[in-house]
């Protein structure tokens, strides 16, 4: 398994463009979500999936769009950066059944600066 | 709303020795999980231990232990016998019990520095 994998590592963006961060799991997890992580602080939710085709926003969604076609997948698109967006993003997913539905698997993250 | 506060920003100790990280939480939920991450600087989030509300017996995994107050909401990580690769960020994270608890808050961090 290769677990939770995100790509690019890293990138640099222009204000204004747009791009996507994506993130794949191969643990079947039903549960999907993005953070962020700014200097000096923790990690906090931007949007999550509970399954396909279901998507809910977190406690900092705004300039971030998220889709889930399929199970494995949960693309976080940016749509006009910003220099507030500078950041390090973190994808996760979990089970919701099970006897581990308590325990999230974090991905490498994603450093993103937008100059 | 949930809250996770680490008061301490930055620790250090010396190699072999041991070391308390602290961390308190504000909620109203009786069923919940808490949760030690570590943050090496190579970035990946590593779970160290883990705690459910419900068990008033406090986890251990090898030379990491916890103190869960429920009643006082704090829930400090020990690091015993501390090696130079505990050096990380430690970060406190809360998620409430069930399906919809999914959402992990974290605290703030602290940066520990084991030194030789």
């Amino acid at each position: 398994n290769a677990g939770v994998t995100q790509t690019p590592k890293f990138q640099v963006l222009k204000t204004g463009q747009s791009m996507t961060l994506q993130c794949a799991q191969d643990m079947n997890h039903e549960y999907m979500s993005w953070y962020r992580q700014d200097p000096g602080m923790g990690l906090r939710l931007i949007h999550y999936s509970v399954g396909a085709g279901i998507t809910d926003q977190g406690e900092v969604p705004n300039g971030y769009n998220v889709s889930r076609s399929t199970t494995e997948d949960f693309p976080l698109r940016l749509l006009s950066a910003a220099p507030s967006q500078t950041s390090v993003y973190f994808c996760a997913s979990k089970t919701v059944s099970g006897a581990s539905t308590d325990t999230q698997y974090f991905g490498p993250g994603t450093r993103l600066t937008v100059l | 709303a949930q809250t996770v506060t680490q008061s301490q920003p930055e620790m250090s100790v010396q190699e072999a020795e041991t070391v308390t990280l602290s961390c308190t939480y504000d909620t109203s939920e009786n069923n919940y999980y808490l949760f030690w991450y570590k943050q090496p600087p190579s970035r990946q989030m590593i779970l160290v231990i883990r705690q459910e509300a419900y068990k008033q017996q406090n986890a251990t995994e090898n030379r990491f232990s916890v103190n869960f107050q429920k009643a006082a909401k704090s829930f400090s990580l020990k690091i015993s016998d501390s090696q130079l690769g505990d050096t990380a960020m430690y970060f406190c994270a809360f998620m409430k019990e069930g399906n919809a608890g999914n959402m992990l808050t974290f605290g703030g961090g602290t940066r520990l520095m084991v030194k030789p």
